[in-house]
């Protein structure tokens, strides 16, 4: 089965910029995280969506950022406009249950 | 809130050498305690996990004791190789989201 698949893989965008991050689940796992390593400290916790709802965004972190998942299956994130401090490794995971993450391979995102 | 601590690292190590990450917690009930991994290139994989006290989590030569009255989750390794130079993050979850340390980078030499 496929795995959790992100992309791009890699992005260098400058401040005030948009940037969009996508993250396919694997097919069927009806709840989706994102979370984010910000300056090689702890992994954190973003948000959390079952199907195309999101159930808790409690870790997002300022309105600049938005989320969102089309009909539950992709989901996307998207800052706008980027800061410095945005930069750092956002990864997505799927469950098919609130149990047994697979996690993708992360975006890395600079900003400059 | 619930919060990991893991020794910081990096850790730089000769092939064969003992292998130790020390992990602490703090959670307010009873949480599930998990070690991930995350090799050059790739996303993070789940090495071992532990649900309840006393548990041992084991998996490719890493092994974890789900030790409460220390509220620990240290990971070791008898004998390394070089393929596992890594960055490894101790995490526990009472619910569906996974609070994690901060990430110790694991580099062994041949």
């Amino acid at each position: 089965e496929a795995g959790v698949t992100q992309f791009p893989s890699h992005s260098v965008i400058e401040k005030g910029q948009t940037v969009t991050l996508r993250c396919d689940p694997i097919s069927g796992h009806d709840n989706l995280y994102w979370y984010r390593r910000v300056m090689g400290k702890e992994i954190k916790f973003l948000l959390h969506f079952v199907k195309e709802s999101k159930q808790d965004e409690s870790g997002m972190p300022n309105n600049r950022f938005l989320a969102e998942r089309t009909g539950g299956t992709y989901s996307t994130l998207k800052v706008q406009p980027a800061e410095l401090e945005d930069s750092g490794v956002y990864f997505c995971a799927s469950s098919p249950t609130t149990y047994g993450y697979t996690f993708g391979s992360g975006t890395r995102l600079t900003v400059v | 809130g619930d919060s990991v601590t893991q020794m910081e690292g990096p850790v730089t190590l000769s092939e064969e050498a003992f292998l130790t990450i020390n992990c602490t917690y703090t959670a307010t009930g009873y949480p599930s305690l998990f070690w991930y991994v995350q090799y050059p290139g790739e996303g993070l994989q789940l090495l071992l996990k532990a649900t309840k006290a006393d548990d041992k989590g084991s998996n490719k030569g890493f092994e974890a004791t789900y030790r409460k009255e220390t509220t620990s989750f240290h990971l070791e390794k008898g004998s390394v190789q070089v393929s596992d130079s890594a960055v490894y993050f101790c995490a526990l979850s009472d619910d569906y989201k996974l609070s994690f340390g901060a990430g110790t980078t694991v580099t062994v030499r041949a």
